[in-house]
């Protein structure tokens, strides 16, 4: 599976924007960018996936650069409840049942100062 | 929201025991996962279920492994006999369709301490 480095740290004050870089320049060109991220004492949790184009949902953005190597994730206006261990993880455009396979890497961890 | 369950949240067993963890993945989901995550290191696969059988498994899961499905909603792994480094958080996952995209939905976990 493509790699990808994440910063192992982040902090931020609440009510702020969040941006949480994400480098994967072994990026193939099918592979999706997928964020999920972990909340104290729970299960990961999926929050977005793109492709080439920016995306938006309820949660946060992503935002693809032109060359997809690279993608940050924007918590638009960062809570309490986002401190979090957030993951950025490749993957395949392979369809099929393998593709539950998710490798999860250290993941930056985000700290939201009140 | 619908959600997977896992119970119990912790289970202590002594070394050698056999133990069940239990999932109850999201009703209308056809693939199941089992990952862990030992204490302060990265969570790692370990199996992949669909139509009753392992479509996929990692070298952690090795003979003293197993899942099943016993019926319409449980989903379980049994670990046979149980050493010190089991000890970990257990996070059961499902899926809904074979759709590319499809995010895995995870439970939040059951601790196992192995002692």
């Amino acid at each position: 599976d493509a790699k990808t480095t994440q910063p192992n740290s982040m902090e931020s004050n609440e009510e702020e924007p969040v941006h949480l870089p994400c480098n994967h320049s072994t990026i193939s060109g099918t592979d999706y960018i997928h964020w999920y991220r972990q909340l104290p004492s729970q299960g990961p949790e999926y929050v977005i996936h793109g492709l080439t184009s920016n995306v938006n949902n309820r949660m946060a953005s992503l935002a693809i650069a032109e060359d997809r190597k690279s993608s940050t994730l924007i918590l638009h206006r960062a809570t309490l409840r986002d401190a979090a261990v957030y993951y950025c993880i490749l993957r395949p455009n392979a369809g099929g049942t393998s593709y539950g396979k998710l490798t999860f890497g250290q993941g930056t961890i985000l700290t939201v100062h009140p | 929201e619908p959600e997977v369950t896992q119970t119990p949240s912790h289970q202590v067993t002594q070394m050698g025991q056999e133990v069940i963890l239990r999932c109850v993945p999201i009703s209308n989901h056809l693939y199941f996962y089992w990952y862990r995550q030992i204490l302060g290191q990265k969570v790692e696969f370990l199996v992949s279920f669909y139509n009753n059988e392992i479509s996929e498994k990692s070298e952690i899961f090795d003979d003293q492994f197993s899942v099943e499905r016993p019926d319409g909603s449980n989903f379980t792994l049994k670990i046979r006999s149980t050493k010190l480094e089991d000890s970990a958080m257990y996070f059961c996952a499902s899926r809904m369709t074979r759709e590319n995209n499809s995010p895995l939905h995870f439970g939040n976990g059951t601790r196992l301490t192995v002692t």
